[in-house]
């Protein structure tokens, strides 16, 4: 059973656009990470938020984690092609992490 | 440092073989992990491990075997090698359990033919 839903799967946009990523469960998760992973390698981890209804900011990617802690949402602002990658959503139930079906963005010149 | 170490990166395996896939971290992290990554789909975990003789069943453990004997050290271990199991497996690891991050391996390309 697929815990996390994220939207959209693919997302072919111009250098410049602004997007938003959505990552949403009827679970209710005590933390949740985003992670970007390239070609051959691994996940590696952007953001962690913890508190319902929390804000953080990487530069141009912007996280938020829904109040009732069950979704979130990662927006980028003047997308760059080396923003190019899968990203995953994770939810901690426990000691584990629950990873989302993943979006994957191409960003192009 | 190394982080998290992978190898092989690539293997093909005839149906019925047997292999271990290897899992080493030098960041004395007590949580170890295992996923699989299929195509179009996310990370499932597989096993995973609190510390040094201690491991626990994922999401789709089956056809699958780990041993947790020290700190560094997570191999995970195919069984009678199925179609099936053809995917690309992560090792992770994690200081403590969340919300700590994970640091991910690059993974190993399993093709069972």
């Amino acid at each position: 059973t697929q815990l996390l839903e994220q939207s959209p799967q693919f997302l072919s946009i111009q250098e410049g656009e602004n997007l938003t990523v959505y990552c949403n469960s009827s679970s209710v998760f005590s933390s949740l990470q985003w992670y970007r992973q390239e070609p051959g390698e691994g996940p590696v981890l952007l953001v962690t938020v913890v508190t319902g209804g929390e804000v953080k900011k990487l530069k141009r990617l912007t996280f938020q984690f829904g109040d009732a802690r069950k979704d979130s949402s990662l927006h980028i602002t003047a997308a760059q092609p080396g923003d190019t990658g899968l990203y995953l959503c994770a939810g901690a139930i426990g000691n584990k992490l629950i990873f989302g079906t993943g979006t994957l963005l191409a960003v192009q010149p | 440092n190394a982080g998290v170490t992978q190898t092989p990166k690539f293997r093909i395996l005839k149906i019925g073989q047997s292999m271990t896939l290897q899992c080493t971290q030098d960041m004395n992290h007590n949580y170890m992990y295992w996923y699989r990554q299929d195509p179009g789909m996310g990370l499932k975990l597989i096993y995973y491990s609190v510390g040094a003789g201690i491991t626990d069943k994922g999401e789709v453990p089956n056809g699958y075997n780990v041993s947790r004997s020290t700190t560094e050290d997570f191999p995970l271990r195919l069984e009678l090698a199925a179609p099936s199991q053809t995917s690309v497996y992560f090792c992770a690891s994690s200081p403590r359990g969340t919300p700590i991050g994970y640091t991910f391996g690059s993974g190993t390309r399993l093709t069972v033919v």
